[in-house]
């Protein structure tokens, strides 16, 4: 089955810096790869997501690059400010069709701490 | 438009009681998805099922989970005889159509065992 690694665990920026976290995947199959931002106590809320047939995708302060060739997307935030401190998730769906269609596969989670 | 409800918000059962999960998906939604986030850990896909039917639900642990999408009522995730391993965040996601489509969360029901 898939298998979705992300790094780094936790990240700590100042204030305006941009900050970035990286995921690969290891299903060659996956077309869509979300990213979600959970806050503590609250259930994870989908920020961004891009499919294969895409490289980049931008929204805002927000955008996510995906690299097929090498099963590797990442997440940037740029100007990252105190509210955006939260856990991030990646995750990776597709796979090999059939039942797994739909099913996410979540990274392990990045705690990003924003210092103002 | 309000979104995916789940209820209770947090649940507390002791040893061997059972634990039942609601879900509601947002309006026009037909298909759920369950999911466990254990303490410090991501999510882990435990069942996705469309309207009276189980599509995938090989995240599933094979004895005492049991979970169902009626036609009409909220999903339910049932837990039999829970123990101390159980205890855990259940989040359920809905979407509007399967595959490669945005799925969107509710806030999770909190379960601790006793």
């Amino acid at each position: 089955g898939e298998n979705v690694e992300q790094h780094p665990s936790t990240l700590s920026v100042q204030e305006g810096d941009s900050a970035v976290i990286k995921c690969t995947y290891s299903d060659s199959a996956s077309n869509y790869f979300p990213w979600y931002k959970q806050e503590l106590g609250k259930g994870p809320q989908l920020i961004i997501d891009i499919r294969s047939n895409v490289g980049e995708k931008k929204d805002q302060r927000i955008a996510v690059t995906l690299n097929k060739t090498a099963k590797h997307f990442s997440l940037h935030i740029t100007e990252t400010q105190p509210e955006d401190s939260a856990v991030y998730f990646c995750a990776a769906s597709g796979g090999a069709g059939g039942t797994s269609y739909g099913k996410l596969t979540f990274g392990q989670g990045t705690i990003l701490t924003v210092h103002p | 438009n309000a979104g995916v409800m789940q209820n209770p918000r947090h649940l507390v059962r002791r040893r061997g009681q059972e634990a039942r999960l609601r879900c509601s998906p947002m309006k026009g939604h037909s298909h759920v998805y369950w999911y466990r986030q254990l303490p410090e850990e991501g999510l882990k896909f435990m069942v996705y099922l469309q309207k009276e039917n189980i599509i995938d639900e090989s995240g599933m642990p094979k004895e005492r989970f049991s979970a169902e999408f009626p036609k009409e009522g909220p999903s339910i995730l049932r837990i039999q005889q829970v123990v101390r391993g159980d205890s855990a965040a259940y989040f359920c996601a809905s979407s509007p159509v399967s595959g490669y489509h945005e799925q969107y969360f509710g806030p999770g029901t909190r379960l601790t065992v006793t």
